[in-house]
């Protein structure tokens, strides 16, 4: 399983980034993706989940980047995709994407929004 | 949003010795508690989910437990590769939150 980050980079404030996370190694369809981030030195942030299309890919956002970021996919290709707009100096970062556990048995499929494969991120940099 | 409270931010222990980090959440969460291991320059490694199940791979003297509001990871006989920050997550709702970290250090 792997995931690997890209498009990066340094942006002035308000200008816009896309940020790709190609996937190999399992059956992305079924992935629920996230991506969390981490400003240089301090803690997480979780800062959305995309479900899969079987689950109408339903999105969720954290508040500070609801309504500036999107997330979404693109099964054919693997990939994972964050839109950011409108950036701001506060979103500068490490960006990770990461898959929300998955179980399958008897019962059916079920996941768990704790995120047991990550990538190795990608650099924002938001800075006039 | 449920806040997430680590303790101590900075934990000296040397190595054979028992570590106990402590996380609490500001309402209950049962049992959507995770815990995480990331190293500088790494991403984070998912160590315990649902309180206290064992994520893949990960050695038996990594021990996750509490309920409700209050959770506790247990790393028992610290190792040097067992040497990093330590996050908690809640998983109950939205949005999902971490806490601030523990580090863990050599003494």
């Amino acid at each position: 399983v792997q995931l690997v980050e890209s498009g990066g980079g340094l942006v002035k404030p308000g200008e816009s980034l896309r940020l790709s996370c190609v996937t190999s190694g399992f059956t992305f369809g079924y992935a629920w993706m996230n991506w969390v981030r981490q400003v240089p030195g301090k803690g997480l942030e979780w800062i959305g989940r995309i479900k899969s299309k079987v689950d109408d890919e339903t999105t969720e956002y954290a508040a500070p980047v609801r309504g500036r970021f999107t997330i979404s996919r693109d099964d054919s290709k693997n990939t994972l995709y964050l839109q950011m707009n409108s950036l701001k100096s506060d979103d500068t970062g490490v960006y990770f994407c990461a898959i929300s556990m998955f179980f399958s048995n008897s019962g059916g499929n079920f996941y768990r929004n704790a995120f047991d494969v990550w990538g190795q991120g990608t650099v924002v940099t938001v800075s006039s | 949003e449920i806040l997430m409270t680590q303790s101590p931010a900075i934990l000296s222990v040397s190595p054979g010795e028992t570590a106990t980090l402590s996380c609490r959440a500001s309402q209950g969460i049962s049992p959507y508690l995770a815990w995480y291991q990331q190293k500088p320059g790494r991403a984070p490694r998912l160590l315990i989910y649902d309180v206290s199940s064992r994520a893949t791979g990960v050695p038996a003297r990594f021990t996750g437990s509490g309920s409700g509001t209050t959770f506790s990871l247990t790393i028992s006989s610290l190792q040097s590769e067992d040497f990093g920050v330590y996050y908690c997550q809640q998983y109950d709702s939205w949005p999902l939150t971490f806490g601030g970290g523990t580090k863990v250090e050599i003494k």
